[in-house]
């Protein structure tokens, strides 16, 4: 059975800095990996989908890696800026059904 | 161009009773799926339609869940009878074509429900 797992749970760094947060999956037999944002009472916005066989992703001050033979995937953030602040979630597919297995989630805070 | 919409954004019902969430996706988008995130646990998958058929359910939690796409446009999870445990947060989400292809996945804000 597939488990995400985003560590840190929760993270508060001044403007400005760059950040990295981490996420691990169990199964590496994973068809792709896919970054959102969530905002407090909002729905889940896609910011990088990665692909089994790329490496990484880019979007504009955003860069995703991907490690599928370790299980791991980094969310790079440069130049954090307060409006960065949200949550970030990292979920994986498996081949066979369109279905996501989410982690828990970083909440970030960026402070002016 | 409208985004995915659900209603109630918050219901608050007693224990046993019946509660019917609605979603509408974007127009022309034929994948709709639901998940949920109940408090302190992750986001977990509850089911794919692709149109009015249903793809996969294997994440719907017992036969209390019924979900239906009638038409293949707008969606309903109805949830009877409620339990405690089915609070939390219960989000729609749609696409266009297949997501893992191009990653275009869109979200509604989430129905809250809270079962008293």
């Amino acid at each position: 059975k597939q488990e995400v797992t985003q560590i840190p749970a929760a993270l508060s760094v001044p403007e400005g800095e760059n950040l990295v947060l981490n996420c691990s999956f169990t199964d590496s037999a994973i068809y792709n990996l896919q970054w959102f944002r969530q905002d407090p009472g909002k729905g889940l916005t896609s910011l990088l989908l990665i692909q089994s066989s790329q490496r990484e992703q880019t979007s504009g001050r955003l860069n995703a890696s991907l490690d599928k033979s370790s299980g791991r995937s980094t969310l790079y953030i440069a130049a954090s800026q307060p409006g960065d602040s949200a949550t970030y979630l990292c979920a994986v597919n498996q081949g066979g059904s369109e279905k996501l297995v989410f982690g828990k989630g970083t909440k970030l805070t960026v402070n002016p | 161009e409208a985004g995915v919409t659900q209603f109630p954004s918050h219901s608050v019902i007693e224990k046993g009773q019946t509660v019917t969430l609605r979603c509408d996706p974007i127009s022309g988008h034929d994948n709709l799926y639901w998940y949920r995130r109940v408090m302190g646990k992750e986001i977990k998958f509850l089911l794919h339609f692709v149109k009015e058929s249903k793809q996969d359910e294997s994440g719907m939690p017992n036969n209390r869940f019924l979900a239906e796409r009638t038409g293949g446009t707008y969606s309903t999870l109805k949830v009877q009878p409620a339990e405690l445990e089915d609070s939390g947060v219960y989000f729609c989400a749609s696409s266009r074509t297949v997501r893992r292809y191009t990653g275009e996945l869109f979200f509604g804000e989430g129905s809250r429900l809270t079962v008293l």
